[in-house]
């Protein structure tokens, strides 16, 4: 079974400074991984993912996230944030084909001015 | 853009009163799905629908839980008899081909 581990639930950072944001996962099988974002009160909203090929993947916002399958790892990452990047990040993980999105337990970005 | 919509965004209800949740998915999309996020908590697959019935479910779909999709475009989370612990934001998702899954807005359901 596959399972998702985001190890910082709360990362505060100073505007302009960069970020970055812990996705582990596990999972016996070649696996699609994505990020989402949520802003207060709205819904949730892909910000990148990977499916194959490049391990870099540029998400919306300036944000991107590298696939390591030695690690098993998808962090994401900024090099300066903005207070509008305030949000709840979720990395989620599945197996390839149509089976259903395993979420991690998400990462509060606070952006402090 | 193609987006999920969802009604009501949020609904307030008795503990024991049946609750329907509306979808509109992105019309070209084949799979269906609905998600919780209990406040505070990360978000829980309850249930995939494809080809008009239901492909995979997780333990939290329960015999108080259907869904269908009556018209071609709806699709209908049911909870047939509301407890207090089914509080959360539902969220309604679609894709084509399960590559990319987009998510509605959510509908907050209170229980009281």
């Amino acid at each position: 079974a596959q399972s998702v581990t985001q190890l910082d639930s709360q990362v505060p950072v100073f505007e302009e400074a960069p970020v970055e944001l812990r996705c582990n996962y596990s999972s016996s099988v070649s696996v699609y991984l994505f990020w989402y974002v949520q802003y207060p009160n709205q819904g949730l909203q892909l910000l990148l993912k990977y499916l194959s090929g490049s391990t870099l993947v540029k998400g919306i916002n300036g944000f991107e996230a590298e696939f390591n399958k030695s690690q098993t790892s998808f962090h994401l990452r900024k090099p300066s944030v903005h207070i509008s990047d305030t949000a709840e990040y979720f990395c989620a993980v599945s197996e390839r084909g149509n089976t259903p999105l395993v979420f991690g337990k998400g990462t509060r970005l606070s952006v402090i001015a | 853009e193609p987006e999920v919509t969802q009604t009501p965004s949020h609904q307030v209800t008795q503990m024991g009163q049946e609750v329907i949740l509306r979808c509109v998915p992105i019309s070209n999309h084949l799979y269906f799905y609905w998600y919780r996020q209990i406040l505070g908590q990360k978000v829980e697959f309850l249930v995939s629908f494809y080809n008009n019935e239901i492909s995979e479910k997780s333990e939290i779909f329960d015999d108080q839980f259907s869904v269908e999709r009556p018209d071609g475009s709806n699709f209908t989370l049911k909870i047939r008899s509301t407890k207090l612990e089914d509080s959360a934001m539902y969220f309604c998702a679609s894709t084509v081909s399960g590559n990319t899954i987009y998510f509605g807005e959510g509908s907050w359901l209170t229980v009281v």
